[in-house]
């Protein structure tokens, strides 16, 4: 079944100690997003791809990169985790057309910064 | 930035009866989705409005589109305890990002 892969699922780093979050699609879609979710709070854009066109919101520390080596990857990369970074982060694809698109959310990484 | 406001944070109601939550944009959308998330899952589309005062349905679900495609709302007719979940509008301006609302958690008494 076409679907949103992310891995891992659950992730514990250390303060300070870089990690990489990782999203598949099988959905062929050109718009990939990244998004941070705290508990009990609304997804937060961090940025998206249109194709390979990188769109960074204005908000999103400088801590949190992106890398999408091609269509069906999407890479999520934190230099330096902080406590304040722990959170669901859920990857999310589109298909970019007239009249908008749906979002197609993959089931998250929950990370823990200890 | 264009902001997405969502009204209210918690309902909690008893089975059978409805629930209406609203979603308000600082900014003109080109539309605007909702979608469902339940405790420890992740967002599940449920529906997009694009037109103007656009009504859709989907079963007890009713979806309204502002005229001026400002504000949307979704009812739920006689809420059952499958319904229980976050509900989340989210907004589409000029480009491709979405922003949510805060969403609004819904729980249900049997």
């Amino acid at each position: 079944d076409a679907m949103v892969i992310q891995n891992p699922r659950y992730q514990v780093t250390q303060f300070g100690k870089p990690v990489t979050l990782s999203c598949s699609q099988t959905l062929n879609h050109n718009v990939m997003y990244w998004y941070q979710q705290k508990s009990s709070q609304a997804p937060k854009l961090l940025f998206h791809y249109y194709d390979k066109d990188f769109n960074n919101e204005a908000d999103t520390p400088d801590n949190f990169q992106s890398r999408r080596p091609n269509t069906s990857f999407c890479f999520l990369d934190i230099r330096s985790p902080g406590l304040g970074d722990t959170a669901m982060y859920l990857c999310a694809t589109s298909r970019a057309g007239q009249g908008g698109h749906e979002q197609y959310f993959g089931p998250g990484t929950r990370l823990t910064v200890t | 930035g264009q902001q997405v406001m969502q009204i209210p944070q918690y309902q909690h109601v008893q089975e059978g009866e409805d629930f209406t939550t609203y979603c308000n944009s600082s900014t003109t959308l080109s539309n605007i989705q909702w979608y469902k998330q339940r405790p420890g899952g992740h967002p599940v589309f449920l529906i997009q409005l694009v037109k103007s005062g656009e009504v859709k349905k989907q079963k007890r679900l009713t979806f309204q589109f502002g005229e001026a495609k400002k504000n949307s709302s979704l009812h739920i007719t006689a809420t059952q305890t499958t319904d229980v979940g976050t509900y989340f509008c989210a907004g589409r301006g000029l480009g491709y990002d979405m922003r949510f609302g805060a969403g609004t958690r819904l729980t249900v008494k049997p």
